[in-house]
């Protein structure tokens, strides 16, 4: 049974700066895992998908990096913004195959200060 | 192409009475998955339909079910509620295709209060 672990739950961050956003999981049996974002109240926004043949995935300020063997990935977020401000999910599939089932974190609710 | 909707965006009910919630899935997509996220939890996985067949379950009883139609658009339907079951309903529509899913693709949930 796959078991998704997010630290820290919640950081509060000035404007401007770089942070990391930590997430593991028990079964690496896994062949992608997802960063999503969720602002309060509201649906998934799907951020990164790091299929477990790629190491990092990068889009614009956001770096994702999966490692297999630890049981870990990271979600990298360079010169934040207030706009930043939301809850960060992520996502492994349960066991190898069809990821017809993904399992969840309870997220890091971010907090980016003027 | 239009993205995942559902609705209704807000929904209050009162404990016993049923509850059904919709989801139209993105263009192409002919996978809808149901999650339920409680407050201040990550989603938890209700069940999956494809090609309008039940295809894996999580730890729900059987009072939660749903359906996929042809044209993809999927219900879950929630008898009996309970006060446990007020949380976000959030669908997600994604491209099976053999023995493997595409992305996830998320709609803005449907947030359902039971009084």
């Amino acid at each position: 049974k796959q078991e998704v672990t997010q630290i820290p739950a919640a950081l509060s961050v000035p404007e401007g700066e770089n942070l990391v956003l930590n997430c593991s999981f028990t079964d690496s049996a896994i062949y992608n895992l997802q960063w999503f974002r969720q602002d309060p109240g509201k649906g998934l926004t799907s951020l990164l998908l790091i299929q477990s043949s790629q190491r990092e995935q990068t889009s614009g300020r956001l770096n994702a990096s999966l490692d297999k063997s630890s049981g870990r990935s990271t979600l990298y977020i360079a010169a934040s913004q207030p706009g930043d401000s939301a809850t960060y999910l992520c996502a492994a599939p349960e066991g190898g195959g069809s990821n017809y089932k993904l399992t969840f974190g309870k997220g890091t609710l971010l907090t980016v200060n003027p | 192409e239009t993205g995942v909707t559902q609705s209704p965006t807000h929904l209050i009910k009162t404990r016993g009475q049923q509850v059904t919630l919709r989801c139209s899935s993105q263009s192409g997509h002919n996978t809808v998955s149901w999650y339920q996220q409680a407050l201040g939890q990550g989603p938890q996985f209700i069940f999956q339909y494809y090609r309008e067949e039940e295809n894996g379950r999580g730890n729900f009883p059987p009072r939660f079910s749903g359906l996929q139609f042809p044209n993809y658009s999927s219900e879950l339907n929630v008898n009996a509620l309970e006060l446990d079951d007020s949380a976000l309903y959030l669908c997600a529509s994604s491209l099976k295709t053999g023995p493997s899913t595409d992305t996830q693709y998320f709609g803005p949930g449907t947030r359902l209060t039971v009084l």
